[in-house]
């Protein structure tokens, strides 16, 4: 059975503060570990990460993979109040049903 | 606007009615999957369709029926809806489900009372 595991669970830090949130996964048919923000409803989609070693970033947030050790971290610069939301990891297979199997999230919040 | 429309947004019902939650997308996408979403469970993936006429188990099927008669349509269908279905419900669209980002609906909040 595919698990993904994201830890800490949950997180709370000061405005301008870096955070690491962290993603294990077993996946069959491994393809492409993805990460979503979700604020009030709908997941909204990070990144999507396919090759190890290889960082990508968008402003103050940047992911990377390792495709050996199975994990991945997202990591957020300088936080602000707006990064508030849960965090969700997913692996991705590239076979069979093509599932995204989904981590619990990392609640993160960021106080003043 | 390329996006994934779920209806209703909120929904209360009672036992044993029989209930069907919409969702259309305009992308053309050729995956579609439904999830649930429960406090302490995460995520957890209902149904897909890797395309019309192509539907399968996901990983919590039990009390649900969908159908793919068009590429834009996955209803989710509750036939006899149960307390234990109250839950916030996703539809998502893919072009090629794992391989490529998946874009999700606003949500349906369902309460089964």
């Amino acid at each position: 059975e595919d698990k993904v595991v994201q830890s800490p669970l949950s997180l709370v830090v000061h405005e301008g503060d870096t955070v690491t949130l962290n993603c294990s996964y077993e996946v069959t048919n491994f393809r492409s570990l993805l990460w979503y923000k979700q604020e009030k409803k709908a997941p909204t989609f990070l990144f999507m990460l396919t090759s190890s070693g290889i960082e990508k970033k968008s402003g103050r947030l940047s992911s990377i993979l390792d495709k050996k050790e199975l994990f991945s971290i997202l990591n957020i610069t300088a936080t602000q109040t707006g990064d508030s939301a849960v965090y969700l990891c997913a692996g991705g297979s590239g076979a069979g049903s093509y599932q995204l199997t989904f981590g619990k999230g990392t609640k993160l919040s960021v106080i003043p | 606007e390329a996006q994934v429309t779920q209806n209703p947004r909120y929904l209360i019902t009672v036992t044993g009615k029989k209930l069907t939650v919409t969702c259309s997308q305009n992308m053309n996408h050729e995956y579609m999957s439904w999830y649930r979403q429960d406090p302490g469970l995460g995520l957890r993936q209902i149904y897909y369709s890797m395309n019309v006429e192509v539907t399968d188990k996901g990983d919590v099927p039990e009390g649900y029926k969908v159908s793919r008669k068009e590429k834009r349509n996955f209803p989710l269908i509750l036939e006899s809806p149960s307390p234990n279905q109250t839950s916030l419900y996703f539809c998502a669209s893919s072009f090629q489900g794992g391989t490529f980002e998946a874009f999700f609906g606003q949500g349906t909040r369902l309460t089964v009372v």
